[in-house]
């Protein structure tokens, strides 16, 4: 079984600075990592993943993310936040040996204050 | 252009009513995915679909009922809706030969049950 906890469901930057949109997961196996991104009515966009290899994943939009086993994150960063960034924030998990069932937290809204 | 489309964008329904949300893609995937979104608890899968003429059960399927005749569509029914049913409904797919671990989404349907 696998779990998703995203710390914080609101968080609130200013513009230009620092995002980071925590991530914990609980997996029995090996996990593939997703962020998805969703702006207001609109559907889940793929921001970037994690399967193997290479543990910092860069994504779309300059958002880059860490898969860490030892903490069992996946932390979502971007150095400098810009308006467009205002969206609801999905983090999920798979099991590779489960096919792609996604099992996703429970989202985080970001706000960028001007 | 490729993707997938849903329908109704929205819909009001009375308690016992059923109601069909309609889910077609383009892509020729193999899977596909209903799920639900919830403030708070993120995307919940209902049922899911990995080829044509099957169909398995999520993490949240009673009240709902899916069918998968053909490659491109995958109809999600409720037989008789209640208010604990509202919630915004996304279709997904994936070609989970090519590319099993990533999913598009379709831009969802938002369901009110009065």
């Amino acid at each position: 079984a696998q779990s998703v906890t995203q710390l914080g469901s609101h968080v609130s930057v200013s513009e230009g600075a620092l995002v980071l949109l925590r991530c914990n997961y609980s997996s029995s196996v090996p996990p593939y990592l997703f962020w998805y991104v969703q702006y207001p009515n609109q559907g889940l966009q793929l921001l970037l993943k994690y399967t193997t290899g290479a543990t910092l994943v860069k994504g779309i939009n300059g958002f880059e993310a860490e898969f860490k086993k030892s903490e069992t994150s996946f932390h979502l960063t971007k150095p400098s936040a810009h308006m467009s960034d205002a969206a609801e924030y999905f983090c999920a998990v798979s099991a590779r040996r489960a096919g792609n069932m996604l099992t996703f937290g429970g989202g985080t809204r970001l706000m960028v204050k001007p | 252009i490729a993707g997938i489309t849903q329908a109704p964008t929205s819909q009001i329904l009375a308690a016992g009513r059923r109601m069909t949300l309609r889910c077609t893609q383009d892509m020729r995937h193999n899977a596909m995915y209903w799920y639900r979104q919830d403030l708070g608890l993120g995307l919940r899968l209902i049922h899911y679909s990995n080829t044509a003429g099957t169909t398995g059960k999520g993490e949240v399927p009673d009240g709902y009922s899916v069918s998968r005749a053909n490659t491109d569509d995958f109809p999600l029914t409720l037989a008789s809706a209640v208010p604990s049913q509202t919630s915004v409904y996304f279709c997904a797919s994936s070609d989970t030969l090519a590319a099993p671990d990533t999913q598009y989404f379709g831009p969802g349907t938002r369901l009110t049950v009065l």
